[in-house]
């Protein structure tokens, strides 16, 4: 079975620029999650998704953070425009329906790491 | 609100020393609890789960009791090895805010 694929796995940006993350979830989860693990801390939920439409967006940035899941599968994560705070790694999770806390959680992806200079 | 208070690292060992790691929670209704490994520039990988009070998780040697009088989940190993050097982080999941809260991560070292 293949994994979260993310992409990319490396970005450096200057701040105001913009950027944009890619997830790809495991096949059949209906559940999506991105997350994000700034250095020395545990992973903070962003924005969860359940199919195409949003659960919960209460942490994320909305000033300048937008997500969206097309067709309830891949999802892309964008920052417009990028802080310098924003230097992080941006886990994107898979779950499936409903079952995060019984068919063994979530299935996270490799990450994107990224640095805004 | 739901939390996740996990001992604060880093912790080095050598190898084949007993590990220990607590972490106890805070949530409402009944959690499902966790641990997730990260090794060096990798993603999260469940290690082991509990979801109800007394069940005990195992995977690769690990540990842990979902304790409810206490609220714990302490990570247990007898005999540790270098290759178990990574950040390990206690989660719980609540059916209520249906969302995982994860710790902050501890991080293990374990010499030779």
């Amino acid at each position: 079975e293949a994994g979260v694929a993310q992409s990319p796995r490396y970005k450096i940006i200057e701040k105001r620029q913009s950027v944009a993350f890619w997830c790809n979830p495991i096949s059949g989860h209906a559940t999506l999650y991105w997350y994000q693990q700034i250095l020395g801390q545990g992973p903070k939920l962003l924005i969860q998704f359940q199919n195409n439409g949003v659960v919960d967006d209460s942490q994320l940035p909305k000033d300048r953070f937008s997500a969206e899941r097309l067709k309830g599968v891949d999802s892309t994560l964008k920052i417009q425009p990028a802080k310098l705070e924003d230097s992080a790694v941006y886990l994107c999770a898979s779950s499936l329906v409903g079952s995060g806390g019984v068919q063994g959680g979530q299935y996270f992806g490799p990450g994107t790491r990224l640095l805004v200079l | 609100g739901d939390s996740v208070t996990q001992m604060e690292g880093p912790v080095t060992l050598s190898e084949e020393a007993f590990l220990t790691i607590n972490c106890t929670y805070t949530a409402t209704g009944y959690p499902s609890l966790f641990w997730y490994v990260q090794y060096p520039g990798e993603g999260l990988q469940l290690l082991l789960k509990a979801t109800k009070a007394d069940d005990k998780g195992s995977n690769k040697g690990f540990e842990a009791t979902y304790r409810k009088e206490t609220t714990s989940f302490h990570l247990e190993k007898g005999s540790v090895q270098v290759s178990d050097s990574a950040v390990y982080f206690c989660a719980l999941f609540t059916n209520t805010g249906n969302q995982f809260y994860f710790g902050t991560g501890t991080s293990l070292t374990v010499i030779p």
